[in-house]
């Protein structure tokens, strides 16, 4: 998907287990985003990034941090998942994210399906 | 209430019909307008943006944005059965905002 590959593409887990869902783009743009999209809900920010280093949160991001090393990778963890955190977890990148004007067009990965029993 | 209200279907329509999917939303800050499309297990794709109000075309694609009611709409025209997926509304405003978007409509192209 457009230079977005995202890992694992599938997972199971127990609850109270830590995990890592990895992003890496190719694209070289400077905003990435993590989405999580559940039904009833759609798609919800949970952190986001604007450089190396450089994160903020979003909508959603308790029980969630995040860290981005390099451009490319931009890493979602779950300390210690729960059942409430079963989702479709996407990536999305843009190149001028929140800038002042543009529209802030973001490029999706194809999605982490995460099960949390 | 919500600040992007999006009524998610399904809508089930036959094949060469003209869709309509809208979204109505809260906020008069929002000035660009997005359509997403997602298949079935896939991530969202972008269809169309458009800023401030007025109407934009894209092939059988039609985006349409009245700020005045707060409402923008997408239609597609002569529709086919690839177009069955769930359609996505998103906007921002200016600033450092970041996008809101609609919960989806899933939409159905019967053959």
């Amino acid at each position: 998907d457009a230079g977005i590959t995202q890992s694992p593409r599938h997972k199971v887990t127990e609850t109270g287990t830590p995990v890592t869902l990895r992003c890496h783009q190719t694209e070289n743009h400077r905003y990435m985003y993590w989405y999580r999209q559940d039904p009833g809900h759609g798609l919800r920010l949970i952190h986001y990034s604007y450089g190396v280093k450089d994160t903020d949160k979003g909508e959603v991001s308790d029980g969630y941090s995040v860290s981005r090393s390099k451009t490319e990778d931009f890493l979602l963890t779950l300390e210690s998942a729960t059942s409430s955190q079963t989702s479709v977890y996407f990536c999305a990148i843009s190149e001028s994210g929140h800038k002042p004007t543009g529209a802030n067009v973001l490029t999706f990965g194809a999605g982490s399906r995460l099960t949390v029993l | 209430q919500k600040e992007v209200e999006q009524d998610p279907g399904p809508l089930s329509v036959p094949e060469g019909a003209i869709v309509s999917l809208n979204c109505t939303y809260s906020n008069s800050a929002f000035q660009y307008f997005m359509w997403y499309r997602q298949y079935s297990r896939k991530g969202p794709e972008l269809l169309m943006y458009t800023y401030s109000s007025g109407n934009k075309e894209d092939g059988r694609f039609t985006a349409q944005v009245d700020k005045s009611s707060k409402y923008i709409s997408l239609f597609i025209r002569d529709s086919q059965p690839s177009d069955s997926a769930t359609y996505l509304c998103a906007m921002r405003g200016g600033g450092a905002d970041g996008l809101t978007f609609g919960k989806g409509t899933h939409l159905i192209i019967q053959p």
